[in-house]
């Protein structure tokens, strides 16, 4: 069965570094979503992408965080400079271009700040 | 605004014994719902979702959930646990924006004894 695909799997960095996360979707799911899960939580969606554009960024702190899907296929999220409270998995789905198609979620990026 | 209710943060159940995880969402109209589970380290896989019709819905793994419209709850049910089913399980229910993005509940873990 295909896989949503994330890297790295691990990453600990010190705060006021920068660092980026990648995914690369199930071929022909044109929407793309990443999620931030804190610890003990829910996941909760940062940006939205159909195809190569943002369709919600409305929980995107973007004074620091950014995220691109330049020819619509894989994505990057970035966050300069990361805070402690950062700290979190970060989760990338990708669906069907369909209304309510079920979401598909990668094994995510777990981040520590230190 | 939507939002998913999973009252219990923990629960312990024998193994071989029964489950019920609640869940209780907030929406106008009718809800489209889903229940996905995520083992330690890993990304959420889809257990069943409820669009419209039967109320009560078979999913993967021998689970299942019955919506009841009256009480806006979602409960998720197994007849018989195995140690193989401890992890943490989320309801979600999808936006109203009709973008496909989900709201997550915080989440039930779910601990299996011997």
């Amino acid at each position: 069965e295909a896989e949503v695909a994330q890297s790295p799997r691990y990453k600990i960095t010190e705060k006021s570094q920068a660092v980026a996360f990648w995914c690369d979707p199930i071929s022909g799911h044109a929407t793309l979503y990443w999620y931030r899960q804190i610890l003990g939580q829910g996941p909760e969606l940062l940006v939205q992408f159909q195809d190569e554009s943002v369709v919600d960024d409305s929980q995107l702190p973007k004074d620091r965080f950014s995220a691109e899907r330049l020819k619509g296929v894989d994505s990057t999220l970035k966050i300069q400079p990361a805070e402690l409270g950062d700290s979190a998995m970060y989760l990338c789905a990708s669906s069907l271009a369909v209304s309510h198609s079920p979401l598909h979620f990668g094994n995510g990026t777990r981040l520590t700040v230190t | 605004a939507q939002s998913v209710t999973q009252p219990d943060i923990h629960i312990t159940v024998s193994e071989g014994a029964s489950l019920e995880l609640r869940c209780n969402y907030s929406y106008g109209a009718t809800p489209y719902l889903f229940w996905y589970v995520q083992s330690p380290g890993q990304g959420l896989q889809l257990l069943l979702k409820y669009f419209s019709g039967d109320t009560l819905v078979q999913g993967i793994k021998g689970f299942e959930a019955e919506f009841k419209r009256s009480q806006s709850s979602f409960n998720l049910r197994k007849p018989s646990v195995h140690w193989s089913d401890a992890a943490e399980y989320f309801c979600a229910v999808a936006d109203s924006s009709n973008t496909g993005k989900l709201i997550f509940g915080q989440g039930t873990t779910l601990q299996v004894k011997p």
